[in-house]
């Protein structure tokens, strides 16, 4: 099992460019999560699908912000014309979500940085 | 919202010895507590998870604890070893499944 695959791992764009972060969630999980982490905030919910439909994206920024997850092998989140405060370590997780399990597994993120 | 707080932030116990790492919450409603460990440039790696019937577990080294009346939750890891230099997080979920975390402790393990 090879876990959680984020890519890339590292991505520089420049202010006002799109970024796609890309996430393959352990195979037979239903559940896809993604989290931010900074220096400043520390770990910040984003959103989460289950079963690819979207089921709660309240850390998710209103503006320039979406997430998919159009098949069960893998979720997209992208940012439209990124912003130096979007720097971040984007982390994935998966989870069975089923029978009492909350466990989630994370990949090792995506770094972005915004010049 | 559930907040969360993590004590210490830093902490450097030498080798051999015992280290402590405590979270509280504040939801009652909270269901399921986990301790993630975050080695320099890597992910989260989850060490354990306990739901809110367990009041204690214990495996490899590792101990956790939950006290549901003081909404406090610990993680002690016995005999450290240099491999264990890290930063540790705890995260809780009630049953929406968001995971709400501590600010994180930077565990430093002298020879």
């Amino acid at each position: 099992n090879a876990g959680v695959i984020q890519t890339p791992r590292h991505k520089v764009t420049g202010k006002g460019q799109e970024a796609t972060l890309w996430c393959e969630p352990i195979s037979g999980h239903s559940a896809v999560f993604w989290y931010r982490q900074t220096i400043v905030q520390g770990l910040e919910f984003l959103t989460y699908f289950r079963n690819q439909a979207p089921i709660d994206d309240s850390g998710m920024p209103k503006e320039r912000f979406s997430a998919q997850m159009p098949n069960q092998s893998h979720s997209t989140l992208k940012i439209q014309s990124t912003q130096p405060q979007d720097s971040a370590v984007y982390l994935c997780a998966s989870s069975l979500v089923r029978g009492g399990s909350y466990e989630q597994y994370f990949g090792p993120g995506t770094r972005l940085t915004v010049l | 919202g559930e907040q969360v707080e993590q004590r210490p932030p830093h902490l450097s116990v030498r080798e051999g010895d015992s280290a402590i790492i405590i979270c509280t919450y504040t939801d009652s409603a909270t269901a399921y507590f986990s301790w993630y460990k975050q080695e320099a440039g890597a992910g989260l790696q989850l060490l354990m998870s306990v739901l809110s019937n367990v009041d204690r577990k214990e495996e490899q080294g590792l101990t956790v604890l939950l006290n549901k009346k003081d909404k406090r939750l610990s993680l002690n890891l016995t005999a450290a070893h240099p491999g264990d230099s890290a930063v540790y997080f705890c995260a809780v979920s009630s049953s929406n499944y968001q995971l709400i975390w501590g600010s994180g402790t930077k565990l430093i393990i002298k020879p």
